[in-house]
């Protein structure tokens, strides 16, 4: 099974930082990975696929990047709504998601 | 719309079975992959079982091979999740989740809370 490790497990910004989070695979996944976002009480939203490209509907503010194992999220300018958890998700073999990243407000 | 809506949650005793089903619409239920995810409470998210289109191809997580089966029903549009065995540590929401070709899983229910507990 293809394990993967988020960093950090969780951290606390303010609106209009900049913010990186990343995912490692324990094995090489080329760039078969996903981004959600969750909040509570809520099924998780699709951010990005194919390890960089946008959904659609979803802001750009929002980026993705990497492929084989190391992978990251980026959220260019954070915004109130963005406070929630984020998943990353490999679908190279059967499927597997990190521990997640919660985003506080500092 | 796509709308996928989960049904059959509770609470069940250890040892005891439950049938989840996941009710789609707005889009032609039959040409996608569809799969269960889970959540226990406070917890990330698990991959639990997928199931290929036409129903031909299924996988399971090892946390629950033996225990639980995946089918759909195309006409009526329809997922499932048949959960025997349960166990404490099924207790979480589950979520039913179209696939999209390579491209991670677009469209999840709201998920239905499924308890084990005596």
């Amino acid at each position: 099974a293809i394990r993967m490790t988020q960093s950090p497990s969780s951290f606390s910004a303010s609106t209009g930082d900049r913010v990186t989070i990343t995912c490692r695979a324990s094995q090489g996944i080329s760039s078969y990975l996903a981004w959600y976002q969750q909040k509570p009480g809520k099924a998780p939203k699709l951010l990005i696929y194919a390890a960089s490209t946008l959904q659609s509907g979803v802001p750009s503010r929002f980026s993705g990047s990497g492929s084989g194992t190391d992978f990251t999220l980026t959220i260019s300018c954070l915004q109130s709504e963005d406070f929630a958890t984020y998943y990353c998700q490999q679908y190279y073999s059967y499927p597997s998601f990190g521990q997640g990243t919660k985003v506080e407000i500092k | 719309e796509v709308q996928l809506v989960e049904s059959g949650g509770g609470l069940v005793q250890p040892g005891g079975s439950l049938r989840l089903s996941c009710a789609a619409s707005g889009f032609t239920f039959s040409s996608y992959e569809m799969n269960w995810v889970r959540q226990a409470p406070g917890k990330g998210l698990e991959w639990v079982s997928y199931i290929s289109s036409s129903g031909s191809t299924i996988y399971y997580a090892d946390s629950v091979k033996g225990r639980f089966t995946i089918s759909r029903d195309n006409a009526k549009n329809s997922l499932y999740l048949q959960m025997n065995s349960l166990r404490a540590e099924d207790t979480a929401v589950y979520y039913c989740a179209r696939a999209s070709q390579e491209a991670g899983y677009d469209y999840w229910g709201q998920g239905t809370l499924v308890t084990v507990s005596s």
